[in-house]
Formats: structure tokens, sequence, C-alpha cells
């Protein structure tokens, strides 16, 4: 069965560059769901979109912005780049019809230097 | 503001013995996730909750939501190795909030 991709699996950056993390969900799916995971930290909610619009919004940065294409796969760009971004970032889709079960992407590791 | 709180957060246990995760929230909130993550993974959902009353099973894994209490359980029933994970909960009212998490050790 297809899985949520996400892409690329590891990045490396430098301070004040940017980045741009892609996540495809699984078909059918309306809704995607972006996270942040510090090295032994808790998950942090960044931000969803359901059907192309935002719906909820997290601690995502003012630096960083997402959007949802028509296709459905989502984009998040960071830019400014700070070395406290450093994590993983974790997509995952979902939708009504499957009780609003998240499937969970691989995750990007984002390191910056 | 919507607080999530777990515990505990480190369990060790006997393989075989019966334990539970507790997860209070502080206002209303619509959903209640758990999550399972293996060191270096990413997250695999378990379990969502929506209404008060709901009870789901999977496995030696059982979840319960009481959203008068704003308490949500997840009950392991005769622990064996392969549960041992770090498990989180988390609440959503307009953003989705996570616990600290409940580092589980199972021993053999």
């Amino acid at each position: 069965a297809a899985g949520v991709i996400q892409s690329p699996r590891h990045l490396i950056k430098e301070k004040r560059e940017t980045a741009t993390l892609k996540c495809y969900p699984i078909p059918r799916h309306d809704t995607v769901y972006w996270y942040q995971q510090g090295p032994g930290q808790d998950p942090q909610f960044l931000i969803s979109f359901y059907e192309k619009m935002q719906s909820d919004k997290g601690s995502i940065p003012d630096r960083f912005s997402a959007q949802q294409f028509s296709d459905y796969h989502s984009e998040l760009n960071m830019s400014s780049l700070e070395l406290g971004d450093s994590a993983l970032y974790f997509c995952a889709s979902s939708s009504r019809d499957i009780g609003y079960e998240q499937y969970f992407g691989p995750g990007t590791r984002l390191t910056v230097t | 503001e919507l607080k999530v709180e777990q515990n505990p957060l480190f369990l060790s246990m006997q393989e075989g013995k019966n334990y539970t995760i507790y997860c209070n929230y502080s206002t209303t909130s619509d959903r209640l996730y758990w999550y399972r993550q293996d060191p270096g993974k990413s997250l695999e959902s378990l379990f969502v909750l929506l209404s008060n009353g709901a009870v789901k099973q999977e496995g030696r894994l059982m979840a319960s939501l009481d959203t008068k209490a704003r308490l949500s359980t997840l009950h392991i029933t005769a622990a064996v190795h392969d549960l041992s994970a770090t498990y989180f909960c988390a609440a959503r009212d307009d953003k989705i909030i996570f616990g600290k998490g409940t580092r589980l050790h199972i021993l053999p």
C-alpha cells in the first residue's frame, strides 16, 4: 500500500540559508500535518492543511511557510535557517473518512551548520 | 491554552504485567491521539479517540477517553518486550499539543 512520502530524507544547510521540504500524502487523503522534533524533544505541531486550506496552526515560526497544492502534496519552506532548526520534520496525512487517523512519513532530518 | 500532561514519563516493567499510562488535558479537545515512537524512527499512530466514553483496542493496547474528566488512558495488557518504545498522547483544539511522552521499557 502507498505510504506518505517525504523528500529529501536528509538535508544539510548552513545558517541563513533556505530549505524546502516536501510531503506527498497517501492518495485520497485530504489533510496534511507538519511536525518538528528536536533531538530528545517531544514532537511539536507546526501546521496542517485540509483541502488545500490551512486548518490548524501551531508553533510554526514566521520564517517558515507552508502550503498544500492542488495535487494535495505539501511543501514546508524554511528561510533564514538557524542552528535551532536542526530537527526531524515529519509529515502525516489523514482523512475524515478514516476517523482522522494519521499516517506518518519517514521524516526529513535537517541539519543546520 | 491547551496543555497536555502525561504520566509517568518513564516506566520500566516486567513482561506479562499490566500497566496504564495517563494523559490529562486542560481544556476542551475534540480529538485525542496516541502515538508510538521507536528510537530514531517516525511516529506511528495508534489510536484516535473522538468522543466521550470511546474505547479502542489493538492487540495488547487499549485506549479510552473520558472527556468530562479530560483524561485518556492507554492500558497495556500482559506486556511483551516488543512494546518497548516511547508513547505520546496529544490533544487538539485549534492546534495539536503533545504530552512529554512516556518512555516504556519492558524487561524480559
